[in-house]
């Protein structure tokens, strides 16, 4: 059975600094891309950003680009992203997601999800 | 403003069938495929449709999904009240270089 499962979310202050982690298992990792999307309380689904399976390519929307950071470690079966200059419109709950992994290179569709970790920018 | 647009909410009656649309561009769901997602409240979003038309292992098969076009509509025959839930359309834009969501729709089955 494919498990994913975030965490290290929480609050954090404007300007600081979060790193989230996706625990893969059920399936081989390191086959899979993968992505996190994110949903603000209330609102709708936003594409955060993407890796390939090797960690090779890379892409990120532009809400985020030069503040958060993907990456994979397939030896630990773990996807992560780490989130800088923190905006409290960063506020949402973050899923990872693996993709349909068609060898795009960029996010095709969204396969299985986590459960999400709750990220809350306030002072 | 999402870049798909989908109608905020649909209702039908138990045992109906409905339909949700969703609405782009040539530059997304015009030359690109389209997935749909269902939320039910409080849960993860769970892959309903990819590829315009496919379901994956375990979706039954009243949901269906069509293109046609820049627009592409998610169908769901034999209404339930375990149906009620968010569906979000989705697709790869190729002007942003994005993955596109529309703003979700909200079905309520009465």
């Amino acid at each position: 059975e494919v498990q994913l499962v975030e965490s290290g979310g929480g609050l954090v202050q404007p300007g600081g600094s979060l790193r989230l982690s996706c625990a893969a298992s059920g399936f081989t990792f390191s086959s899979y891309e993968m992505n996190w999307v994110r949903q603000a309380p209330g609102k709708g689904l936003e594409w955060v950003s993407y890796i390939s399976s090797s960690g090779s390519s890379i892409k990120n929307a532009d809400s985020v680009k030069g503040r958060f950071t993907i990456s994979r470690d397939n030896a630990k079966n773990s996807l992560y992203l780490q989130m800088n200059s923190l905006r409290a419109e960063d506020t949402a709950v973050y899923y990872c997601a693996t993709d349909g992994s068609y060898g795009y290179l960029r996010p095709y569709f969204f396969h299985y999800w986590g459960q999400g970790t709750l990220v809350t920018v306030s002072s | 403003q999402s870049v798909l647009t989908q109608p905020p909410s649909v209702s039908a009656a138990p045992g109906q069938k409905v339909t949700i649309s969703c609405s782009g561009s040539s530059s997304n769901i015009g030359n690109n495929y389209v997935s749909w997602y269902q939320q039910l409240p409080g849960t993860a979003p769970k892959l309903l449709i990819y590829d315009n038309n496919k379901r994956p292992s375990g979706i039954p098969d009243r949901f269906s999904g069509s293109k046609s076009g820049t627009s592409a509509t998610l169908g769901i025959t034999g209404l339930q009240t375990g149906d009620e839930a968010d569906y979000y359309c989705g697709t790869w834009d190729s002007s942003l270089s994005a993955l596109v969501f529309g703003g979700g729709t909200k079905l309520t089955v009465l």
